[in-house]
């Protein structure tokens, strides 16, 4: 089944830096690759997704891309603000199966 | 605002009881999956509900856990004689369709204690 595996597990950077999340997966025919905020005590928020007929999607100062042959994802924040951090997980979505597989999660804190 | 809603927001059990944790999808949305996400790791897939229908439950551990998603009301996950290991948080989300390439939004989550 897919394995999804998740890097950095913590992330300290002074606001106004850029942050970077990578993810790999194992299941070539995954085709979906969403990123989650979770704040403390709350729900996953969707923040950014892609989808393997694309290598690259930016909202704003958050952008994902996708390397399809290396099997590898990223999420990039440029300009980090406080309320950015937060725990970030990546996900992927094995082709005909409905259910998201998880990273492990990155602490990102964001230091004025 | 509606979202995917999820009640309790806390249940507190002690070992031995049955817990019920309720899911409303968001409007429009018939699928419904579970997910577990224990103290410091990821969120892991437990099942995935359209109406009336159990369709992968390949994520569940086999005994005592239970889900159902009935033609009227909410998605019901019931834990029977619940263990300190069930302690987790236990989130919900529902898409609007069934392709592997749909959103899942989430819920707030079911934060269950077992004393």
């Amino acid at each position: 089944g897919e394995n999804v595996e998740q890097h950095p597990s913590t992330l300290s950077v002074q606001e106004g830096d850029s942050a970077v999340i990578k993810c790999t997966y194992s299941d070539s025919a995954s085709n979906y690759f969403p990123w989650y905020k979770q704040e403390l005590g709350k729900g996953p928020q969707l923040i950014i997704d892609i989808r393997s007929n694309v290598g690259e999607k930016k909202d704003q100062r958050i952008a994902v891309t996708l390397n399809k042959t290396a099997k590898h994802f990223s999420l990039h924040i440029t300009e980090t603000q406080p309320e950015d951090s937060a725990v970030y997980f990546c996900a992927a979505s094995p082709t005909g199966f409905q259910k998201l597989v998880f990273g492990t999660g990155t602490r990102l804190l964001v230091s004025p | 605002n509606a979202g995917v809603m999820q009640n309790p927001r806390h249940l507190v059990r002690r070992r031995g009881q049955e817990a019920r944790l309720r899911c409303s999808p968001m409007k429009g949305h018939s699928h419904v999956y579970w997910y577990r996400q224990l103290p410091e790791e990821g969120l892991k897939f437990m099942v995935y509900l359209q109406k009336e229908n159990i369709i992968d439950e390949s994520g569940m551990p086999k005994e005592r856990f239970s889900a159902e998603f009935p033609k009227e009301g909410p998605s019901i996950l019931r834990i029977q004689q619940v263990v300190r290991g069930d302690s987790a948080a236990y989130f919900c989300a529902s898409s609007q369709t069934a392709t592997s390439t749909d959103t899942q939004y989430f819920g707030p989550g079911t934060r269950l204690t077992v004393l």
